[in-house]
This record gives C-alpha cells, structure tokens and sequence, in this order.
C-alpha cells in the first residue's frame, strides 16, 4: 500500500504571497491532519479533514486554511506569508474512525519564506 | 501551556542495551497515547500506542507503559540497534465525542535518542 505524500516537497516565497500545499492520503483513510513542525514550538496541530469537513482546528490564524476533496486528498493553504512561517508542513493520515487514533505521515512540505 | 512533556532532549544508551524514554501528561481528556520516530527531513514514522484502557503494550522490541495515576508513560526499547538513534515524539489524543477527537494530536518536544555501537 502507498504511503502518504506531499507536494511539492521543499517551497521557497517572498513574505506577502500565498501558498498551496497537497497530501494524497492512504488509500483507505478518510482522516487527513495536518501538523506544523519548527524548532521553536516543535509539532503543532493545524486543523483535520474527515469526510471532507472540518473536524478540529488548532490554534492557528485564520491564514491558514485547508480543505479536503471526495477522494480524501486534501490541500494546506497559507495566505499573506509571514517570515515565521517557515517550517516543515506535516500531512498525516488516518482511518479517522472506529478505535484506530494512529496517524501515518507523510514526509513532510519544507517551506522557506523570505 | 505544555499538555505534553518530554523532559529529557537527550538520551545515550550502548547497543544492546535498554533505552528508556519518559513522557509526561496533564490533561486528563487524553485517553490513547502514541509514540513516533522521526529522522531529519522525513515525517514521523508510527512505532507503537497504547489505549487508556491497558498499562501495557508490546510490539517486538518496543514495549510502552502507562500510569494513568502519575500521568506518565513510557517507552522501552530492547535490545538497542544504532538503527534506533532518532528523534522520538509522544503523542496524546483526547477522548472521542462521538469520534470527534481523532485526529488531534498533542506532541512532546521530543527526544533525540543515540545509540552507540
């Protein structure tokens, strides 16, 4: 079975600009989470898809936005790029239901904003 | 306010023996507790996880243990391979409203395991 994969997988944009982020899920999985990884604050939750809506939401401004589409692919969005947004972009994937929390990552988005 | 702690960001251990790792907890509303390896520049890959419901859970060489009471878990890897040097995450979901909860996770800081032939 394929794992998770994101594209594109390293991303460099000037402060201002906005970004698309995309994670194709494992075949199967509904769930899909998306995490921010910096050195400073380390794994963070960004927001999850299941079933194409929005079931949690972090603590993040309202800049970053997600969706998910039928086929459980889902794309990250940032607007109005900050110098602080600068990190790693986690996609994750899960069945999203029954008694299976496990979550299995992509390999991550590295986007640099200068 | 860190509802998820890993206090130690380090670890050496000789191959072949054990590696402890700890994670601490203060948010009662979690009930299934993972743990993740992680290499530079690649995702978190899935190791071993524990419901609420057990103290125990083993997994070849991995085995995690939780005490609820203490809030605490842990993850023992046995023997040590150098293969094993990289950074580990525990992570902690909450409890499902109606299966809500599930794709949540809180993540410790980690800690960087190294593990010397």
């Amino acid at each position: 079975k394929a794992g998770v994969t994101q594209t594109p997988r390293y991303l460099i944009k000037t402060r201002g600009q906005q970004v698309t982020l995309s994670c194709s899920p494992i075949s199967g999985h509904r769930s899909v989470s998306w995490y921010q990884q910096t050195p400073g604050q380390g794994l963070q939750f960004l927001f999850e898809y299941f079933s194409e809506t929005q079931r949690n939401k972090g603590n993040f401004p309202g800049r970053f936005s997600g969706r998910q589409f039928s086929n459980s692919r889902s794309e990250m969005n940032v607007s109005t790029l900050e110098l602080g947004d600068s990190a790693l972009y986690l996609c994750a994937s899960s069945l999203g239901w029954g008694s299976s929390y496990e979550q299995y990552f992509g390999p991550g988005t590295r986007l640099t904003v200068t | 306010d860190q509802q998820v702690k890993q206090n130690s960001p380090s670890l050496s251990v000789q191959e072949g023996r054990i590696s402890i790792l700890n994670c601490d907890y203060t948010n009662s509303m979690f009930d299934y507790f993972l743990w993740y390896k992680k290499y530079p520049a690649e995702g978190p890959t899935f190791l071993i996880s524990i419901s609420s419901i057990k103290d125990k859970n083993e997994d070849g060489r991995f085995t995690v243990f939780l005490n609820k009471s203490a809030k605490h878990l842990s993850l023992h890897i046995v023997p040590s391979q150098p293969g094993d040097s990289a950074v580990y995450f525990c992570a902690a979901s909450p409890k499902s409203a109606g299966g809500t909860s599930y794709g949540k996770l809180t993540f410790g800081q980690g800690t960087i395991l190294t593990v010397h032939p």
